[in-house]
């Protein structure tokens, strides 16, 4: 069985400071795993994915994510947020036929 | 964008009542995903399918079944609302060609609380 853990269910952060989302995940069998950004209101839209290879993964609104398997962790970055990124985040794992979810992390940027 | 349509977008119901919600894909998609969203718990499945006439269950599937007649279109359905169906509900395809990684993509969601 898979599952994820975000480790912080609020991230408050001022504006143009760097932050990191974390997230584990357990799985018996290797992965893919997404990171999906949700503006209020709105549906959720795919950040990043690793599929495989490299293990620093670039997305986009200058977010990346890095996989580390013997920490079975994949932990969001930015090196400078803005006000826009105000926004739940939720990390995601699975290879076959759905997506298992976090319960994700809210983050709110502070001018 | 998916191509992936909701409908109804927002929708007040009274416990008891059937519901049903539509997904509606423009892009001939194999799988289709009905998903619950609820403060606390992310997203959480209630049913997916993987082709015409072929459904399973997801984690919260109790309460709810579905249908899906054509390829494009992917129902779920509410017997008898209750209170604790109150969420908002995403509909989501999964994009399987090789380049993509089987990535899912969400529909806007659907608003539905019960009363």
């Amino acid at each position: 069985a898979q599952s994820v853990t975000q480790l912080d269910s609020q991230v408050p952060v001022f504006e143009e400071a760097p932050v990191e989302l974390r997230c584990n995940y357990s799985s018996s069998v290797s992965v893919y795993l997404f990171w999906y950004v949700q503006y209020p209101n709105q549906g959720l839209q795919l950040l990043l994915k690793y599929l495989s290879g490299s293990t620093l993964v670039k997305g986009i609104n200058g977010f990346e994510a890095e996989f580390n398997k013997s920490q079975t962790s994949f932990h969001l970055r930015k090196p400078s947020v803005h006000i826009s990124d105000t926004a739940e985040y939720f990390c995601a794992v699975g290879k076959a036929d759905k997506l298992i979810f976090g319960t994700g992390t809210r983050l709110q940027v502070f001018p | 964008d998916a191509g992936i349509t909701q409908s109804p977008r927002h929708k007040v119901t009274e416990t008891g009542t059937p519901v049903t919600l539509r997904c509606h894909q423009t892009e001939n998609h194999r799988y289709m995903y009905w998903y619950r969203q609820d403060p606390g718990h992310g997203l959480r499945l209630i049913h997916y399918s993987y082709g015409v006439k072929d459904t399973d269950k997801g984690e919260v599937s109790d309460g709810y079944s579905v249908s899906r007649s054509k390829t494009e279109d992917f129902l779920l359905t509410l017997e008898s609302a209750t209170s604790s169906q109150t969420s908002v509900y995403f509909c989501a395809i999964r994009d399987s060609r090789r380049s993509s990684g089987n990535t899912i993509y969400f529909g806007e969601g659907s608003w539905l609380t019960v009363v």
